[in-house]
């Protein structure tokens, strides 16, 4: 196992509230992401950071924010959740161009 | 037009068949590519890489087509434990830019 653990693993909110995923990682990867998976659509990224305190957007970001204090840990805010970010998320580690490792996934529900 | 495409599925398949999927890409300047594997309601796990030269592990084979733009994967002698969803993955960009196929399902009956 590659060591990508991700809280909670599952969430219900209501619209409107602020919401953060915690990703916590013990494999030391300078790369970490975010995405998010919806029928049809497959895994999109959110965001992703390559290196303590370095993030950058990926196609889906608006309305999440990201931060990474420490190398351990990716966090992933939703500044005031709606219903369409309802989704199961995912983190990740490692990469680019090799194998991604993956958290277990986050069941968000926003009603 | 997704940059990734796959066909959806489902494929149900007997138990010994062989069974191929394919999947295309839209950007020429795509660097590497993968195919990964997702159980219901769990996180996706590296099947294989895919190179140029084609590339085998035991029942499974990739190649890679990139004039035609186009990846797949064959899998052999299927087994029941191979129902799952087959993500194909692309990078460029350095690789921090992942595009993940919406994924194909397959279903293997005895």
């Amino acid at each position: 196992d590659a060591g990508i653990t991700q809280s909670p693993r599952h969430k219900v909110t209501e619209t409107g509230t602020p919401v953060t995923l915690r990703c916590h990682q013990t494999e030391n990867h300078r790369y970490m992401y975010w995405y998010r998976q919806d029928p049809g659509h497959g895994l999109r990224l959110i965001h992703y950071s390559y290196g303590v305190k370095d993030t950058d957007k990926g196609e889906v970001s608006d309305g999440y924010s990201v931060s990474r204090s420490k190398t351990e840990d990716f966090l992933l805010t939703l500044e005031s959740a709606t219903s369409s970010q309802t989704s199961v998320y995912f983190c990740a580690g490692g990469g680019p161009n090799t194998e991604a490792f993956f958290g277990q996934g986050t069941r968000l529900t926003v009603v | 037009r997704k940059e990734v495409e796959q066909d959806p599925g489902p494929f149900n398949v007997p138990e010994g068949a062989t069974v191929a999927f394919n999947c295309t890409y839209s950007n020429s300047a795509s660097q590497s590519f993968f195919w990964y594997r997702q159980d219901c309601r769990k996180e996706p796990k590296l099947l294989m890489s895919v190179y140029s030269s084609g590339n085998e592990d035991g029942r499974f084979t990739a190649q890679l087509n990139r004039a035609s733009q186009y990846i797949s994967l064959l899998i052999r002698d299927s087994k029941l434990s191979d129902s799952a969803t087959y993500l194909c993955v692309v990078t460029r960009g350095g690789g921090f830019k992942t595009i993940f196929g919406a994924g194909t399902r397959l279903f293997v009956k005895a």
